[in-house]
């Protein structure tokens, strides 16, 4: 079972430009989210989906967007990246929003 | 403001004990995470309290106080392969979690 999948595995961006980093999951799992994590920082949550449809604001969601068409993808976008979007992005997937949250191999991005 | 602390860095010889201590403000509780996250990889799910009490899971235990905002994990027989950060994450009564910075740990021989 592949569980939760990412991609890319890292990439360097060039500011300015747009990237989508992609997030799939096969545990059929209602509840899907995208964090960002920082050197010294706690995982910041950036936006979440409770189910198929519908999607939330995190903590930090300013530069980013999401859609969750379906239950097993939930793509995050930068629409123009900056610098300071530099970091480690994980996806993570959980059974409901009370539920164990199962996280993604990560995508390093660096934004020069 | 949502808060949760713990120590930035421990080191702990192999073979011996060490607890991982977290305090914790937020708005509402709705249990208490500990993962393990190894340099480079993602964070696992290694433990979840809800009530009071120590939950044990082989050479990990997790204890949790609620009135005093107060968790910890302790690692038993410590091996090489547990040097990691361990993350302290508590869900809110918006169901989110908000995280520690997390704890490194360091295993000497």
């Amino acid at each position: 079972t592949a569980g939760i999948t990412q991609a890319p595995t890292s990439q360097i961006l060039a500011a300015g430009r747009s990237m989508t980093l992609r997030c799939t999951q096969d545990m059929r799992h209602n509840a899907m989210y995208w964090y960002r994590q920082d050197l010294g920082l706690g995982l910041r949550l950036i936006h979440y989906s409770n189910t198929a449809g519908t999607t939330g604001k995190g903590e930090v969601p300013d530069g980013y967007s999401v859609s969750r068409a379906n239950t097993d993808d939930f793509p995050l976008t930068l629409a123009s990246a900056v610098p300071s979007q530099t970091s480690v992005y994980f996806c993570a997937s959980s059974d409901s929003e009370e539920e164990t949250q199962y996280f993604g191999p990560g995508t390093r991005l660096l934004v020069l | 403001g949502q808060n949760i602390d713990q120590p930035t860095e421990m080191t702990a010889t192999e073979g011996a004990i060490v607890q991982i201590n977290c305090t914790y403000q937020t708005s509402g509780f709705n249990g208490l995470f500990w993962y393990q996250q190894h340099a480079g990889e993602a964070p696992t799910f290694l433990s979840y309290n809800v009530l009071d009490g120590l939950e044990e899971k082989g050479r990990f235990s997790s204890f949790l106080s609620r009135s005093k905002g107060y968790s910890y994990l302790l690692l038993k027989e410590l091996q090489m392969k547990d040097s990691a950060s361990y993350l302290c994450a508590v869900m809110d009564s918006n169901y989110q979690l908000i995280w520690g910075a997390g704890t490194k740990l360091i295993i000497k021989p």
